[in-house]
């Protein structure tokens, strides 16, 4: 069972921030927020993850909300090359990673 | 970053055969493998984890005998397709996991089955 929703595509123009929503309603205390993206034919790339703290990082910034029951994967200046399958996923660190359908960006130039 | 290698990164082979793919862990000792398999335009479904020196762990509907997995060393792990059929042909994806637990993904291996 998915633990989290998210919407199936969405379009950003090359240059802007690429805001990418999630719903995780049922997160539990000790799990965190991992946001992994799949290039075409290649495997998955690990992007940011977080528990409840905002976090940043060269590549993105991610977003949670105070009671944990979404959060929003940030791209701040999308190009052509982030156009990816991004997947937010669920889990304590110690888990298996388990892929939901993941949110498919494509970056507009 | 750890990386994660694996070969080949594309393998054609009739129906009847076996094919072996190899998972690596380069740069740090990998205590747990995952082997994930992705048919085109789906999301990555996992197939077993294995833990160094042990047997693996397959996810249901996961056919164990068809899809050997060998985890022998903390930087190696294999999974053999056996007796291949077109209906094998995926795109297949290792991750490694260290003692941080973080997993990191290989590349990927195209297997096409004839």
């Amino acid at each position: 069972d998915a633990k989290t929703t998210q919407p199936t595509s969405m379009d950003c123009a090359e240059g802007r921030a690429a805001n990418l929503p999630c719903n995780h309603s049922t997160i539990s205390g000790n799990e965190y927020v991992y946001w992994y993206r799949q290039i075409h034919s290649q495997g998955p790339q690990y992007i940011i993850h977080g528990l409840k703290n905002n976090e940043t990082n060269e590549m993105a910034s991610l977003i949670i909300t105070e009671d944990r029951k979404s959060s929003t994967l940030i791209l701040p200046h999308a190009t052509l090359r982030d156009t990816a399958v991004y997947y937010c996923i669920v889990r304590d660190r110690d888990d298996k990673i388990i892929f939901g359908k993941g949110t498919r960006l494509h970056i507009l130039p | 970053g750890a990386v994660v290698s694996q070969h080949p990164s594309w393998v054609i082979c009739k129906s009847g055969t076996s094919v072996k793919i190899e998972c690596r862990s380069l740069d740090f000792q990998a205590t747990t493998m995952f082997w994930y398999r992705q048919f085109p335009k789906q999301s990555l479904m996992l197939m077993a984890t294995s833990n160094e020196g042990s047997k693996a762990t397959y996810e249901q509907g996961v056919e164990k005998d068809k899809f050997l997995i060998n985890h022998a060393s903390l930087t190696l792990s294999t999974l053999t397709v056996t007796s291949a059929h077109p209906e094998d042909s995926s795109f297949y994806i290792c991750s490694a996991s260290s003692l941080s637990d973080e997993q990191f993904f290989g590349p990927g291996t195209r297997l096409t089955v004839l």
